[in-house]
């Protein structure tokens, strides 16, 4: 069974720090790997995509890296703000059906 | 502005009384799908639809049903909801599923007592 396992659960950072989530799947035959943050209430956004060959991608403050060997990724947020006080879920789809694994989400609370 | 609309935003209603969530998209998108979210579990995948009159089971499908008569919509119906159907839900839709993301609604938060 696909499975996506995201660690830690949740964490609380002071803003204007960094911080990096972990993701790790078992998704086989992979075909990408996205992160989604989720403001609480609100439908996930779209921050990243990545397929097979690409082992970092960018947006804005938001790093995500791939190791496809290893089968892991992370999202790194550089210099936290109070807007990024949500729920990052990591979703990989099946290269074979498409379908997609989501995992249950690290959330993230940015003091002041 | 390209978005998919979700209604309502919140339901409480009684077991067995059918209901219909309603979902629509305005960007032409042929791919659909609806999914539910709980508490530690992430989004399970409910059904998904390719195009008009095309639709399939995701992973949690039973209790729930759905239709494309056109494109831009995708109504959830569930027949005789019970409180394990309480949930929120999301409807989704993409362009192509390979090259780009999902756009998701708002959720509609369903409580079933």
């Amino acid at each position: 069974k696909n499975q996506v396992e995201q660690s830690p659960q949740s964490l609380i950072i002071l803003e204007g720090k960094n911080c990096t989530l972990q993701c790790n799947y078992t998704v086989s035959p992979f075909s990408n790997l996205r992160w989604y943050k989720q403001d609480t209430g609100r439908g996930p956004v779209s921050l990243t995509i990545m397929t097979f060959s690409e082992n970092t991608k960018s947006n804005g403050r938001y790093t995500a890296t791939l190791d496809a060997d290893t089968k892991q990724s992370s999202l790194h947020i550089t210099a936290s703000q109070l807007s990024d006080s949500a729920s990052y879920i990591c979703v990989v789809e099946d290269g074979g059906d498409y379908k997609l694994s989501f995992g249950a989400g690290t959330t993230v609370t940015v003091r002041a | 502005e390209a978005q998919v609309t979700q209604n309502p935003r919140y339901l409480i209603t009684v077991t067995g009384k059918k209901l219909t969530v309603t979902c629509s998209q305005n960007m032409n998108h042929e791919y659909m799908s609806w999914y539910r979210q709980d508490p530690g579990l992430g989004l399970r995948q409910i059904y998904y639809s390719m195009n008009v009159e095309v639709t399939d089971k995701g992973d949690v499908p039973e209790g729930y049903k759905v239709s494309r008569k056109e494109k831009r919509n995708f109504p959830l119906i569930l027949e005789s909801p019970s409180p394990n159907q309480t949930s929120l839900y999301f409807c989704a839709s993409s362009r192509d599923r390979a090259n780009y993301g999902y756009t998701f609604g708002s959720g509609t938060r369903l409580t079933v007592v």
